[in-house]
């Protein structure tokens, strides 16, 4: 069955404190590995696509990465700017649908 | 830039209403998607449009029901509204299946 786990639930930062957000995954033929920004009353905001392990992709303080059974969103000398929930999604082989995680909530104080 | 377009932003309905939700994008997209967000579940695919013409059910379809009108609109529909389907209705739409997907803002929905 495929399913995505995204760890932690809720992450709390000081402004300048890197982290990183982790998303497991398995699924039938990885098709993608999607991660997006939702902020409160707003849809997801897409930011990434990896395609296989070993991939990279930066935008801003944003870095995220894959392996085989997990990527990971690192978030580099975070801003307040940047709080907001983190989701990531699976393009499943199977179905050629996503399937999404239940996100993690980063919150940035100043 | 408009993107993906939902009407109405937010509404409230008693148990047994009906009501049409409504998505537009402009990106001249083929695929379209119709999700449900709720605490602690995550999104869940309600419907899908992979292209104009066609619809098929994805993981929660029980009490709605979906129409796409032309390439642009894809409406869901609540016949017989329930409380369980209080939830934030978030419309996509996709170049492809299995590409990034582009989201309206939401139609906040709660049944008394």
């Amino acid at each position: 069955e495929d399913q995505v786990t995204q760890s932690p639930e809720a992450l709390r930062l000081q402004e300048g404190e890197s982290s990183s957000l982790n998303c497991s995954y398995t699924v039938s033929g990885l098709r993608g590995l999607f991660w997006y920004r939702q902020d409160p009353g707003k849809g997801p905001e897409f930011l990434f696509t990896l395609y296989s392990a070993g991939e990279e992709k930066e935008k801003e303080r944003l870095k995220a990465t894959l392996t085989k059974k997990e990527s990971f969103l690192h978030i580099t000398a975070p801003k307040p700017e940047d709080s907001a929930t983190y989701l990531c999604a699976v393009g499943s082989g199977n179905t050629g649908k996503l399937i999404f995680g239940q996100g993690t909530t980063l919150q940035v104080k100043p | 830039n408009a993107g993906v377009t939902q009407t109405p932003k937010f509404q409230v309905l008693k148990t047994g209403q009906s009501m049409t939700l409504q998505c537009a994008q402009d990106m001249n997209h083929n695929s379209m998607y119709w999700y449900r967000q709720d605490p602690g579940m995550g999104l869940r695919l309600i419907y899908y449009s992979a292209s104009e013409g066609t619809t098929d059910k994805g993981e929660v379809p029980n009490g709605y029901n979906v129409s796409r009108l032309n390439k642009r609109e894809f409406s869901l529909r609540l016949e017989s509204a329930a409380p369980s389907q209080t939830s934030v209705y978030f419309c996509a739409s996709s170049s492809l299946d299995a590409q990034p997907q582009h989201f309206g803002d939401g139609t906040r929905l709660s049944i008394l």
